[in-house]
């Protein structure tokens, strides 16, 4: 089975700096997609961005980017110029040949 | 458009009632799908329409019925809940079932259910 894992429950950053969420899943699966989703306090789960396995090209989203090291099973998002309304809680998730497979979660709090 | 929506934002139910939870999408898709998710917890699946057709169960109670009446609409019937059902219920669509670059599920904004 896959298992998705977030280390870090808690993330804080100062509003315009760059803070950087860490995610690591395995799997035996060699084709997958991989997934970070943002849950603002408004409860809906919103796309952020997505990165198909078979690339190896990072994604990218105006101010969101993905390291994604495959040998590593890692998928770590940056944000850049942290908003206010990036504060939310962030899951990564997996996507393979069955269910979407979310990890813990991080909650980002933005300081302004 | 990638709008789904949940109707009732917030319900709150007896152990004796019998209640709805409504999910809509008009984006065209074929696949839907009923989460569970409790404070400070990631969505647990409870079940995958693929076509009108229930394709996957997680082992849910049968308190919880899920209905597909056509492909824009997804309903989950409640009866005889107990309080640890109380959680955030969310719906999803993607354009097909599976793993596809395609498949991106679209959430909506949950039904806050509480049970007493």
């Amino acid at each position: 089975a896959q298992t998705v894992t977030q280390s870090q429950p808690e993330m804080s950053v100062q509003e315009a700096e760059t803070v950087t969420l860490s995610c690591t899943y395995d799997t035996s699966e060699s084709d997958y997609y991989l997934f970070w989703y943002k849950q603002p306090p408004s409860r809906q789960m919103i796309l952020v961005i997505r990165q198909e396995a078979y690339k190896q090209q990072n994604a990218t989203e105006n101010r969101f980017s993905v390291n994604f090291q495959k040998a590593a099973k890692s998928f770590s998002l940056k944000i850049s110029d942290s908003q206010l309304g990036d504060a939310a809680m962030y899951f990564c998730a997996f996507q393979g040949a069955q269910k979407l497979v979310f990890g813990q979660g991080t909650r980002l709090t933005i300081n302004p | 458009d990638t709008e789904v929506t949940q109707t009732p934002k917030h319900l709150v139910m007896g152990m004796t009632n019998k209640k709805s939870l409504k999910c809509e999408q008009h984006m065209g898709h074929r696949a839907m799908y009923w989460y569970k998710q409790k404070a400070k917890k990631p969505p647990e699946l409870m079940f995958v329409y693929s076509y009108e057709k229930l394709s996957i169960n997680e082992s849910v109670p049968s308190r919880f019925s899920p209905e597909c009446p056509n492909s824009s609409l997804l309903n989950l019937h409640l009866h005889a809940l107990q309080p640890e059902d109380s959680a955030l219920y969310l719906c999803a669509s993607s354009q097909e079932g599976g793993r596809l670059a395609k498949n991106i599920q679209y959430f909506g904004a949950g039904t806050r259910l509480s049970v007493l």
